[in-house]
């Protein structure tokens, strides 16, 4: 189906793995995005993509690494998880600027 | 830095009408509202434009004061299906929807 997907959906793992969540999306949007929301508050953007090899740095970028080596995906590495990355995850993506973002699911990632 | 949300929560009956606002310190280029239902990703509402027009969903539009970098948001003759959490996201800057979100207004709907 088209779309924008996310896996895993949920995901506990323990302080110190390293863990990647991914998000794939099928309407070959050029932007793409990745946010965390925290118990009861707003959406923080994480790093963001304009377009493939295209990456930069969103407001709480630290202890992420994001890649895009092809428009349809956008995977977050977590490179040594942390208690304080436990969140949910969304990925989003959008045609243009301004324009509508689509968010996928989420994934729900606690470290133990 | 993140836009102010008032109220924080509002408690409607159907029918009733609210009034949700965004304010931000700085110059802003696009002010984006979105509505998220509990346990469910966020679902795109509007999207408003310096200079541009105030666009509408359903019963629900907007407004954009750029000289007071401020957007409200009317949900006018509520109904059930209002209820969630209402988010404004800005950009100060014509690139890349890099939006910055405010912390939410809860809005529930009474029947």
């Amino acid at each position: 189906d088209a779309g924008i997907t996310q896996s895993p959906r949920y995901k506990i793992t323990e302080t110190g793995r390293q863990v990647t969540l991914m998000c794939h999306q099928t309407w070959s949007h050029s932007y793409m995005f990745w946010y965390r929301q925290d118990l009861g508050h707003g959406l923080r953007l994480i790093y963001y993509s304009a377009a493939a090899d295209i990456t930069d740095k969103g407001e709480v970028p630290d202890g992420y690494v994001v890649s895009r080596s092809k428009t349809e995906n956008f995977p977050l590495t977590l490179e040594s998880a942390t208690r304080s990355q436990t969140s949910v995850y969304f990925c989003a993506s959008s045609e243009s600027n301004p324009d509508t973002q689509y968010f996928g699911p989420g994934t729900r990632l606690t470290v133990l | 830095q993140q836009p102010v949300q008032s109220p924080q929560a509002v408690i409607l009956r159907e029918g009733e009408d609210a009034v949700i606002n965004c304010s931000s310190s700085k110059a802003l280029y696009s002010v984006h509202w979105y509505r998220q239902k509990h346990g469910e990703a966020p679902v795109f509402l509007m999207i408003l434009l310096k200079g541009g027009e105030q666009k509408g969903h359903e019963k629900i539009s907007a407004s954009f004061n750029e000289k007071k970098q401020q957007s409200s948001l009317y949900l006018t003759a509520s109904q059930l299906s209002y209820s969630g959490t209402y988010f404004c996201g800005t950009d100060p800057k014509a690139a890349g929807n890099k939006l910055t979100f405010g912390g939410g207004t809860r809005v529930l709907v009474k029947p």
